[in-house]
């Protein structure tokens, strides 16, 4: 069964940083491209960052360009997002997504973590 | 940057058909995808490369893309598909993911 579980988030003040953590399981991580997708109080989803198999190929939506830093560990299974001079607009909750095989879809997502950007 | 447009609402009785549109320009050259989402939940993957449906969501779920219009059909909807349905493209002339705002689908 795949399986995919965040951590990292919580109560970080404006400015500051945070580094959240996708555990994945169940399936061979490492022969899958991943994406971080988030989800403000009450909004709709928003792509955020997509990093190949080897992370060689790497892309950011514009709003956390130059902010935000995807990147992974295949040895140990896991994604990761390093989220700096985070800003209020930031808050959200941040799902680790599977992309399909193939394509750009996404045929899994963790629970999600929440991300409260507030001094 | 590419943009998606999918109605706030749609509304429709138990058993009636559901109909959500996503529009794109020239959306008919890429694929889509789409998501449920119920409150509290992570979404799942309803539909993918416009009209294929993954192990486990029921025929009633169907998708097609044409011209400027992606659509979700759900057929003989049910209390338990009241959710919000998001679309989604990936848009290569910016290596970008685009979701569209989301539909929410009220069962009455």
């Amino acid at each position: 069964e795949v399986q995919l579980v965040e951590s990292g988030g919580g109560l970080v003040q404006p400015g500051g940083s945070l580094r959240l953590s996708c555990a994945a399981s169940g399936f061979t991580f490492s022969a899958y491209n991943m994406n971080w997708v988030r989800q403000a109080p009450g909004k709709g989803l928003e792509w955020l960052s997509y990093i190949s198999t080897s992370s060689t190929t790497i892309y950011y939506a514009d709003s956390v360009k130059g902010r935000f830093t995807i990147s992974r560990d295949n040895a140990k299974n896991s994604l990761y997002l390093q989220m700096n001079s985070l800003r209020d607009e930031d808050t959200a909750v941040y799902f680790c997504a599977k992309v399909c095989s193939g394509s750009h879809c996404v045929d899994y997502w963790g629970q999600g973590t929440l991300v409260t950007v507030s001094s | 940057s590419y943009v998606l447009t999918q109605p706030p609402s749609v509304s429709v009785a138990p058993g009636e058909t559901a109909r959500i549109t996503c529009g794109g320009n020239n959306i008919v050259n890429k694929a889509v995808h789409w998501y449920q989402q119920k409150p509290g939940q992570a979404p799942v993957l309803v539909i993918y490369y416009d009209s294929d449906r993954p192990s486990g969501i029921p025929e009633r779920f169907s998708g097609s893309n044409s011209g400027n219009t992606a659509t979700l059909t759900i057929n003989r909807v049910e209390a338990g598909d009241e959710a919000d349905y998001y679309c989604q493209v990936w848009d290569s002339s910016s290596d970008h993911g685009v979701f569209g705002g989301g539909t929410q689908l009220t069962v009455l």
